[in-house]
């Protein structure tokens, strides 16, 4: 079963559109953490934020927010303002702990953001 | 600090031969994780070695293994490449004390590997 789903393949806007994309995942543990990253065209995956599951706060960073739900194992992120250069694959992460007594990553499959000028 | 370094960038390969990847993890990060990306896979967990050892491994046929280096640097080795083998491959490195909650990965620029 898929444990990290980005339902949405690939998102265009124009310059200047807020977008969010969708995180859906899902766990037994009730410690666990979630992540985002970019991957830009140059193929490196560039870390965003992370969030352990106790701590539901919202955060802003600039033009970049994440919206994270337990109640509906959310963790949603949204650009404002959207840029050129926002454009790349976004890959959500969960981390959770393992039979072999740590932790270890799933990542979804993916959404691909293209901003247009 | 310098990132996560892999090496080569980009390599070309035919069916049948052997290919090592190697990767240099942030200075002071102990543990390393290897990731194949394919666009119609996903990422994919290959394994991670902390301290030498391997701690986790994904669901890769034996033809794909790695090693840790006592400086932690780590090199992938794939045998008896075959077509599908033809991808990205990430090496990521985390801080990651034994037992503790998962630190976080930093990626390298990744090796892409072609098998013709």
């Amino acid at each position: 079963a898929q444990k990290v789903t980005q339902a949405q393949t690939e998102i265009s806007v124009v310059e200047k559109e807020d977008v969010t994309l969708d995180c859906v995942y899902e766990t037994r543990d009730t410690t666990y953490y979630l992540f985002w990253y970019k991957q830009p065209p140059s193929g490196e995956l560039v870390f965003l934020i992370r969030r352990n599951s106790f701590d539901e706060q919202n955060e802003i960073s600039g033009r970049y927010s994440w919206n994270f739900q337990k109640s509906t194992s959310s963790f949603n992120f949204t650009i404002t303002a959207s840029q050129v250069v926002d454009s790349a694959v976004y890959f959500c992460a969960l981390s959770e702990y393992s039979t072999s007594g740590t932790y270890k990553y799933i990542f979804g499959t993916g959404t691909r953001l293209k901003v247009l000028a | 600090k310098a990132g996560v370094t892999q090496t080569p960038r980009y390599l070309i390969k035919t069916r049948g031969q052997q290919v090592t990847l190697s990767c240099s993890p942030i200075s002071g990060h102990r543990s390393v994780s290897w990731y194949q990306q394919t666009p119609g896979q996903g990422l994919q967990f290959l394994f991670e070695y902390f301290s030498e050892t391997q701690r986790n491994k994904g669901n890769f046929p034996g033809r794909f293994s790695g090693r840790q280096f006592s400086n932690s640097r780590s090199e992938m080795n794939v045998s008896t490449l075959e077509l599908g083998d033809s991808a990205l491959y990430l090496c990521a490195s985390s801080l990651f004390a034994s037992g503790g909650p998962p630190d976080t990965q930093y990626f390298g620029p990744g090796t892409r590997l072609t098998v013709l």
